[in-house]
């Protein structure tokens, strides 16, 4: 079955850039989508198709995909950004999601 | 604006059933397919299905098969997601989601406010 791989934590001091990877069989060739999930919330979809963000998402929020790897990259990373983070992508007919990572702002 | 309004919090003993509601508003109901999400307590999302309100066709996750049923009833804009032969590690927050379409690539642009359910003797 397929697999979305992320790493269990990522530590970022506040304006700085962060990056969260996830890796999966030529996800490249893939749509991969970004969720942000804070203690005790919901979900919130920050990134879609790759790369595009919904209205309402900061601009600071990006992503990229290519090969094996899709990347969601926050730039002056605030102390609100802290949250777990869970990338998304379909297999044939079913959705997987990533283990989701932590993201500390410290 | 969309929204998503699940039934409230559950306990059920283990071997029993339980089945969770998800009405939606703000938006036609018959397009957007509906999902279902869980979340086990400390633990990441995980799948479980989705089911296409116009059709009332389903897609199951291979683990839940057998166990799950996903419904729907479109005069009140509402899906349901009934889980069977309950066990302890089916303890946690579900969650429906509406499927964007083409408008997101098929990412969940809308989430309900979860549903906790507990099993325990």
């Amino acid at each position: 079955s397929y697999e979305l791989t992320q790493p269990p934590s990522v530590s970022v001091s506040p304006g700085q850039t962060a990056s969260i990877t996830c890796s999966g069989d030529k996800l490249g060739n893939k749509y991969a989508c970004w969720y942000q999930q804070k203690p005790g919330q919901s979900p919130v979809l920050v990134i879609y198709q790759d790369n595009k963000r919904p209205s309402g998402i900061p601009e600071r929020f990006s992503g990229s995909n290519s090969g094996n790897t899709a990347t969601l990259t926050i730039s002056g990373t605030q102390a609100m950004d802290e949250a777990d983070y869970y990338c998304q992508a379909w297999d044939s007919s079913f959705v997987i999601f990533g283990g989701g990572t932590k993201l500390t702002v410290l | 604006q969309v929204h998503l309004v699940q039934s409230g919090a559950e306990v059920r003993k283990p071997g029993a059933s339980v089945k969770v509601s998800c009405k939606a508003s703000g938006y036609t109901f018959n397009v957007h397919y509906v999902h279902w999400v869980r979340q086990a307590p400390g633990q990441g999302l995980e799948w479980m299905g989705r089911i296409n309100p116009n059709s009332g066709g389903t897609n199951y996750a291979q683990r839940f098969q057998g166990r799950v049923t996903m419904t729907r009833d479109p005069s009140i804009s509402t899906a349901y997601m009934e889980l069977s032969t309950l066990r302890s590690d089916d303890t946690a927050v579900y969650y429906c989601a509406r499927d964007g379409l083409a408008m997101t690539g098929n990412a969940f642009d809308f989430w309900g406010q979860g549903t906790v359910v507990t099993v325990s003797s």
